[in-house]
């Protein structure tokens, strides 16, 4: 089946610092990417939509300048959380379609902001 | 605002029994649903999805209803195994969109 992977799959940064998150299609062409971040023990929260060759689109709420994404190929979409804070910390997590098919999650990426 | 929810934040089921895991939207305008399971520290796993034009759909050891006329949908899970333990969420996919937005997510505790 479909595989999505993100890469970290977690990653420690200190305050002030910015981090950059992959997420990638292995083996199908993701015309549209998803990012979610997920606080413990609460649902996925969509942050905004990522489409390929053209800016994404944030949820309300959702800073466009704080959470920078870029959707370059149809295969790699990246969210930058840029100046982190320790309220970033968070589970973040990616999805992709592109073939019609149920969207296909990554693994996540676990931020801890110190 | 607008949400999908769930009436239960934990089941625990005895080994072998069947689970049923409830979701309740809100959106009239959602034609797809989809449920996921997720485990510590994973990604949503998809496990069955429904068209809004259907009421009931299997796959294997799940099944998943909606009832559009107060819009709930359900998971069934029979012959709950301690592997299904995990959190699972409903999501709704509204209008021509790949959007989709999650519950408040249900977790499942098989004891044997």
């Amino acid at each position: 089946g479909a595989v999505v992977s993100q890469h970290p799959s977690w990653v420690i940064c200190k305050s002030g610092t910015s981090v950059k998150i992959e997420c990638r299609s292995l083996d199908f062409q993701a015309t549209t990417m998803f990012w979610y971040r997920q606080f413990p023990k609460q649902s996925l929260m969509l942050m905004a939509t990522s489409n390929e060759g053209s800016k994404a689109t944030y949820e309300q709420g959702v800073e466009k300048d704080k959470f920078l994404i870029n959707h370059a190929s149809l295969t790699l979409s990246t969210l930058t959380v840029t100046s982190a804070h320790p309220e970033d910390s968070s589970f973040y997590i990616c999805s992709a379609t592109g073939d019609g098919s149920p969207l296909h999650f990554g693994n996540g990426t676990r931020l801890t902001v110190t | 605002g607008e949400s999908v929810g769930l009436h239960l934040p934990t089941l625990s089921v005895q080994e072998g029994d069947n689970s049923i895991i409830n979701c309740a939207y809100s959106n009239s305008a959602s034609d797809y649903f989809i449920w996921y399971k997720q485990e510590s520290g994973k990604g949503p796993q998809f496990i069955i999805d429904i068209r809004s034009n259907m009421d009931k759909r299997q796959g294997q050891r799940v099944t998943v209803l909606l009832n559009k006329t107060v819009k709930h949908l359900s998971l069934q899970i029979a012959a709950t195994q301690p592997g299904d333990s995990a959190v699972y969420f409903c999501a709704e996919r509204r209008g021509n969109t790949d959007k989709l937005i999650f519950g408040t997510g249900t977790r499942l505790q098989v004891f044997p």
